[in-house]
């Protein structure tokens, strides 16, 4: 199984500030990364797909980036909605593993 | 509009079996794979398995933890999946999420959850 790495487990950070969470592979992916954003009480909701491609309505302040075993997600302006956990997840090879999350909180 | 139910959740002995189903309307549930997704209490998302659409055979996959315990199937004329659930341990207290598995260009993503269905294994 491909086992997915984040980093860091959590991040504290003010409004407006730009930040950038990790994702690692176990072995190449190429392309078959996604990212997920789940808050408390609500189901996870897709930001990206296929590593870079932003999903319809998702704000332009996500990003994605990477190919290969690693991948970045990039927030730029952070805004109080953002504040939630975030989870990578390859979808390369079954089981479609997720990483472990990152938990990023208001300063 | 889309839209995704888990229900048939609740508190179950350990070794006990329950059965989860996923309603869904508005899109053409068959022609999509679906995937059930599960969050312990404190813990992040793990993949607990996918059926895919008959037009990909219909198989299923799962993940190691519940592989031979936990079954997929789906009712493409009811537009309803299942997730049922054997030999439960006190492992699988989760809420469960059903999610249809989109594909672009062979690039697969979860994309329209239900809101989750709390399953409680406990003596």
């Amino acid at each position: 199984d491909i086992q997915m790495t984040q980093s860091p487990s959590s991040l504290s950070a003010s409004v407006g500030d730009r930040v950038t969470i990790t994702c690692r592979a176990s072995q190449s992916i190429g392309r078959f990364l996604n990212w997920y954003q789940k808050k408390p009480g609500l189901a996870p909701k897709l930001l990206i797909y296929a590593a870079h491609t932003l999903q319809s309505e998702v704000p332009s302040r996500f990003s994605g980036s990477g190919s290969g075993a690693d991948f970045t997600l990039t927030i730029s302006g952070l805004q109080p909605e953002d504040f939630a956990t975030y989870y990578c997840q390859q979808s390369y090879s079954s089981p479609y593993t997720f990483g472990q999350g990152t938990n990023l909180e208001i300063k | 509009e889309v839209q995704v139910v888990e229900s048939g959740g609740g508190l179950v002995q350990p070794g006990r079996s329950l059965r989860l189903s996923c309603t869904t309307s508005g899109f053409q549930f068959g022609d999509y794979s679906v995937s059930w997704v599960r969050q312990a209490p404190g813990k992040g998302l793990e993949w607990v398995g996918f059926i895919r659409s008959a037009t990909y055979g219909g198989t299923t996959d799962y993940a190691a933890s519940v592989k031979g315990r936990f079954t997929i199937s789906r009712d493409d004329s009811k537009s309803i999946a299942y997730l049922q659930m054997n030999s439960l341990k006190s492992d699988d207290t989760a809420l469960y999420y059903c999610t249809s598995q989109y594909d672009s260009g062979g690039y697969y993503y979860l994309d329209n959850w239900g809101q989750g269905n709390l399953v409680i294994v406990s003596s």
